[in-house]
């Protein structure tokens, strides 16, 4: 498994500002998430993280609103951006250690409220 | 096109009863993975277990376990004699391997309430 945190845990932000969640991993992983788990609902997939080049991102998600970083192995950030309340959701990271076994593994999320 | 449905939406069931969990999938894939996690009141995804479509064996590991049948596309998740503490969100999730993206699919979760 993987030891994943995530910073903040929780967060009640105003309409129009910008959050960014980081996610640290405890050693070096292959691939690594962000998924998105809106109140109620299942998880989508927001992008793919990909280490020193831009993040994938799928469909009805774009950089501009979901700017993410990962400068290294074992971290990465999402940063949501000009928020509003249909964003609140649980934001959470996912890491897979190693292809092609595919065992993912999921940080403990973000709380984001958004006024 | 690939899916995952949970068409159970909410079970619950009193202590110490069985309960099986209903998971079906799509996939044009001939290589794939399906997984259980679980998502307890305090929100964290647990992992549970994580099967490949060349492996129909079924598990057990202590009171759970998964029934894999590729003829029907589907991958069962069995609770005996269930408790308090497994009440949660379970979910049912494929990965398919041709892509190697990583990507889950998840289906809509299943909502266990396991009363006293």
């Amino acid at each position: 498994s993987a030891v994943i945190s995530q910073k903040p845990s929780r967060d009640i932000c105003q309409r129009g500002t910008s959050l960014t969640i980081q996610c640290q991993v405890d050693s070096q992983v292959t691939m690594m998430f962000w998924y998105r788990q809106q109140p109620g609902q299942s998880l989508t997939l927001i992008a793919t993280a990909n280490q020193g080049s831009e993040a994938t991102y799928e469909s009805g998600f774009v950089i501009d609103k979901f700017p993410i970083s990962r400068p290294n192995l074992t971290f990465s950030t999402l940063t949501v951006s000009n928020m509003s309340p249909e964003d609140s959701s649980i934001y959470l990271c996912s890491v897979i250690r190693d292809l092609p076994y595919n065992e993912q593994f999921f940080g403990p999320g973000t709380r984001l409220t958004v006024l | 096109a690939q899916k995952v449905t949970q068409a159970q939406t909410e079970i619950s069931v009193v202590e110490k009863e069985d309960v099986t969990l209903d998971c079906v999938y799509e996939t044009r894939d001939t290589t794939y993975y399906l997984f259980w996690y679980k998502q307890p009141p305090s929100g964290e995804l647990v992992f549970l277990i994580r099967r490949n479509s060349f492996d129909e064996q079924n598990e057990i590991s202590g009171r759970y376990s998964w029934n894999f049948q590729k003829s029907t596309s589907s991958f069962n998740f069995t609770i005996t004699a269930s408790q308090v503490v497994d009440s949660a969100v379970y979910f049912c999730a494929l990965s398919e391997q041709t892509s190697n993206t990583g990507k889950l699919i998840f289906g809509q979760g299943t909502t266990l309430q396991v009363k006293p």
